[in-house]
């Protein structure tokens, strides 16, 4: 089945800095990954996603980018602000079975004044 | 932000007990799915249900029942928990093979 790794677990940056996490995934038949952020107490919420036929996506401060050939991708915060402090959570689905998501193990995103 | 909802929020049990935990969606969706979410460790997918039939049961004990009555509605019954349970457990929903899935805000459940 599929794995995904995800990497760093903690990320610290400083408020107007950038953030960059990593994730890698096993099953070359994966076709969409998207990224969740979940704030303390909260549910985990969609922020953005990329299907396999795109190298990257961008939505405001927030882009994602795919390399098929290497498998894997990864969530780039711009000019972060210390709302963005929450737990971070990429996943991927592969063609199998009705929308099955692998997911990383999360990165805790801290962003300090 | 109540497209799913999820009762109770909070179940505190022992591990004699039986309960259930609900999730109610109200997108028209037609896959429901329960995960388990335990600290420092990914969410772990434990059941799929699409249209009503369960597709996926990723190995979870049986002391773990879900049921789908319908497509807006999905159960987890619960009976002779362990302490390791102890977790929060999300249900989300998705339209069928459509890919985002959105997520209720959860159940903390703690076993005694």
């Amino acid at each position: 089945g599929e794995n995904v790794e995800q990497h760093p677990s903690t990320l610290s940056v400083q408020e107007g800095d950038s953030a960059v996490i990593k994730c890698t995934y096993s099953d070359s038949a994966s076709n969409y990954f998207p990224w969740y952020k979940q704030e303390l107490g909260k549910r985990p919420q969609l922020i953005i996603d990329i299907r396999s036929n795109v190298g990257e996506k961008k939505d405001q401060r927030i882009a994602v980018t795919l390399n098929k050939t290497a498998k894997h991708f990864s969530l780039h915060i711009t000019e972060t602000q210390p709302e963005d402090s929450a737990v971070y959570f990429c996943a991927a689905r592969n063609t199998g079975t009705a929308s099955k998501l692998t997911f990383g193990t999360g990165t805790r995103l801290q962003v300090t004044l | 932000e109540t497209g799913v909802t999820q009762t109770p929020r909070h179940l505190v049990m022992g591990m004699t007990n039986k309960k259930s935990l609900k999730c109610e969606q109200h997108l028209g969706h037609n896959a429901m799915y329960w995960y388990k979410q335990s600290a420092k460790k990914p969410l772990e997918l434990m059941f799929v249900y699409s249209l009503e039939e369960r597709v996926e049961n990723n190995s979870v004990p049986s002391r773990f029942s879900p049921e789908c009555p319908n497509s807006s509605h999905l159960f987890l019954h619960l009976h002779t928990l362990q302490p390791e349970d102890s977790a929060l457990y999300l249900c989300a929903s998705s339209q069928g093979g459509a890919d985002t899935q959105y997520f209720g805000p959860g159940t903390r459940l703690t076993v005694l």
